[in-house]
């Protein structure tokens, strides 16, 4: 298993701001991912971060307005940019820990972010 | 724990034919999410059933959901190999956590 420490847990931010939120794992992992999942809603996949290359980013979500860097095997951070209200959210981070029968993914606690 | 279980916990079939996974929970939920997960991927969301709705529809996708029973169940009609991935169920209970299965691995054979 994975145990996943993010910082901040949360925050509130003015809108224009950015704000970047890191991911720290207790051991190393190849891939990490973010998600979003806004009140009420379902979680949403950002990017999938892999250290040493760009994180590869789902549809509707770009590199400008959420850069992230992957400087390790243990770490990551995302950055939320020039922040609206509609990015009031949790942001989690994951970890996979591939298994035989199983493929399980281990989440960071959330970063609640509050855009006023 | 919360946490769901899915069954069977590997399934192999043909494409054309139909998948069905169960989902089972053991505490009320505000609503039931099932996960797709391709091998070195993310989790993507497939659809979302709440706890007052019986049956959705998405695509070849169809979840039902049986609150008395907990349990829940995901079927992939008239498979293709694209299908190949992880399913995973999830239950919100609406405390802005989600508690995921262990996940069903299917294989779907050319």
């Amino acid at each position: 298993s994975a145990v996943i420490s993010q910082k901040p847990s949360r925050d509130i931010c003015q809108r224009g701001t950015s704000l970047t939120i890191q991911c720290q794992v207790d051991s190393q992992v190849t891939m990490m991912f973010w998600y979003r999942q806004q009140p009420g809603q379902s979680l949403t996949l950002i990017a999938t971060a892999n250290q040493g290359s760009e994180a590869t980013y789902e549809s509707g979500f770009v590199i400008d307005k959420f850069p992230i860097s992957r400087p390790n095997l243990t770490f990551s951070t995302l950055t939320v940019s020039n922040m609206s209200p509609e990015d009031s959210s949790i942001y989690l981070c994951s970890v996979d820990d591939r298994g035989f029968f199983t493929d399980t993914q281990y989440f960071g606690p959330g970063t609640r972010l509050t855009v006023l | 724990s919360q946490q769901g279980e899915e069954d069977p916990q590997a399934l192999s079939i043909q494409e054309g034919e139909n998948a069905t996974m169960n989902c089972s929970y053991k505490t009320s939920i505000n609503n039931l999410q099932w996960y797709r997960q391709n091998s070195g991927r993310g989790l993507v969301h497939l659809i979302l059933i709440r706890s007052n709705e019986r049956e959705k529809h998405s695509g070849r996708l169809r979840v039902t959901l049986d609150t008395s029973k907990k349990s829940s169940s995901l079927l992939i009609t008239a498979s293709r190999a694209a299908d190949t991935a992880s399913y995973f169920c999830a239950t919100d209970n609406g405390a802005n956590n989600l508690f995921f299965g262990t996940g069903t691995r299917l294989t779907v054979i050319p």
